[in-house]
């Protein structure tokens, strides 16, 4: 079993549409949980962390973490074709992230 | 602030040669990360440094792969021999933040795409 496990893609949706990402993981004591944006040929960027359960938001982005499901997932609001990358979901236990293999995300304009 | 920075960020070898790459963290940060990205993969970490002490270098292949950072600043990350499956793209990485810290945000540098043929 993967330590991380990102939901398949390529997703592609409208512009102005949400898109919803999933990740679960494994290891029950991971703390720390992080959204990377990875455009193309690009290095990856933090755009999200939680480490407790609930939502959090950050303008059109939301978090959303239950840790008794061991299940993390990335809202993106009012999608837009700035937004067509590669998002991948690391979990952290301790100091070591690991990182899912991430889904694709395209915005048709 | 100046970001991480990596060098080179092409490289193209044949197997069985040998490779080094750079990397240079955010000033002050002690914590210093490589991975290897596979294309179609998520980052794989290849070794962790708290200040110039090695934390973790559980999947690093020893037998080719080495690493040091000499002074607690900038690494060298070095293939030898390398082989097809190499090819790769290696990231360095920096965090303000040392072992044990929940919220560890990674800085990533460029990359250094690998290519062996």
């Amino acid at each position: 079993q993967k330590e991380v496990e990102q939901n398949s893609g390529p997703l592609s949706v409208p512009e102005g549409a949400i898109a919803s990402l999933n990740c679960t993981y494994s290891d029950r004591g991971s703390q720390s949980f992080f959204w990377y944006r990875q455009y193309s040929g690009k290095s990856p960027e933090l755009i999200m962390f939680i480490y407790s359960n609930g939502d959090k938001e950050d303008g059109r982005f939301t978090a959303q973490l239950n840790k008794a499901s061991q299940y993390v997932s990335l809202l993106i609001r009012d999608s837009q074709p700035s937004d067509s990358a590669t998002y991948l979901c690391a979990v952290t236990n301790d100091y070591k992230l690991s990182f899912g293999a991430g889904t694709t995300v395209t915005v048709r304009a | 602030e100046a970001g991480v920075a990596q060098s080179p960020r092409y490289k193209i070898i044949e197997k069985r040669q040998s490779v080094a790459f750079w990397c240079n963290p955010i000033s002050g940060h002690a914590t210093l990360y490589w991975y290897q990205q596979i294309l179609g993969q998520g980052p794989k970490l290849l070794i962790q440094f708290q200040n110039n002490g090695v934390v973790d270098d559980s999947q690093l292949p020893k037998d080719r792969f080495s690493a040091e950072r000499l002074k607690g600043v900038d690494s060298t990350l070095k293939i030898q021999p390398a082989k097809l499956e190499d090819s790769a793209v290696y990231l360095c990485a920096s965090s303000p933040s040392g072992s044990g810290r929940p919220n560890n945000e990674q800085f990533f540098g460029p990359g250094t795409r690998l290519t062996v043929l």
